[in-house]
């Protein structure tokens, strides 16, 4: 069955610091990755998709086959980048079903 | 543009009541799919819609169920109350497509005693 690992629930770094969010998945299939993030008091939105190879808000994450891990990563962090980011996978054998990762607290300290 | 929409915010029922939760596509969206969010947990698929038809389902029990109707808007059903199904629900539309991106609502977080 896929599923998505976050291993930390709560990651906590300074100002300037990297970032690294770890996700690992185990799916059988040609998986396509997602990571959402929720800052506080608003909605889930998507903040990258593995196809699409872009940066966004300084934010990069590379689909490892081999290790089946899609981290998500950061060279300096700031402080609006404090949210939940949760990794998600897409099935599209199901309806195109999202199957998400139990979410990391981003916490970034100044 | 309208995003995707969602009412009520909370809810509170017993256990054995039965709740309609409602979403609102965002414009030009075909697709509507709802997740459950139980504290401390990611979404949960519970099921999407489709041009009015189910188009895949989570593991989640016969009684929830959905609609979706011709302006592809939404509704989720949930019969029988039981204490475990309190928690946040969220729907997400999206135009069904290679590169579908699912928009996300606020959610109606139900409480049930």
């Amino acid at each position: 069955a896929q599923r998505v690992t976050q291993p930390e629930k709560l990651l906590s770094v300074f100002k300037g610091a990297p970032v690294e969010l770890k996700c690992n998945y185990s799916y059988s299939g040609s998986p396509e990755l997602f990571w959402y993030v929720q800052y506080s008091r608003q909605r889930l939105q998507l903040l990258l998709r593995h196809i699409s190879r872009e940066s966004i808000k300084g934010f990069t994450a590379d689909l490892n086959k081999g290790e089946t891990s899609f981290h998500l990563k950061k060279p300096f962090a700031q402080e609006e980048d404090s949210a939940m980011y949760y990794c998600a996978l897409k099935r599209r054998e199901y309806g195109n079903k999202l199957v998400f990762g139990a979410g990391t607290i981003l916490r970034v300290k100044s | 543009e309208t995003g995707v929409t969602q009412s009520p915010t909370h809810l509170i029922k017993t256990r054995g009541q039965q709740v309609t939760l409602r979403c609102s596509s965002q414009s030009g969206h075909n697709t509507v799919s709802w997740y459950q969010q139980a504290l401390g947990q990611g979404p949960q698929f519970i099921f999407q819609y489709y041009r009015e038809e189910e188009n895949g389902r989570g593991n989640f029990p016969p009684r929830f169920s959905g609609l979706q109707f011709p302006n592809y808007s939404s509704e989720l059903n949930v019969n029988a109350l039981e204490l475990d199904d309190s928690a946040l629900y969220l729907c997400a539309s999206s135009f069904s497509g290679v590169q579908e991106t699912q928009y996300f609502g606020p959610g109606t977080r139900l409480l049930v005693l």
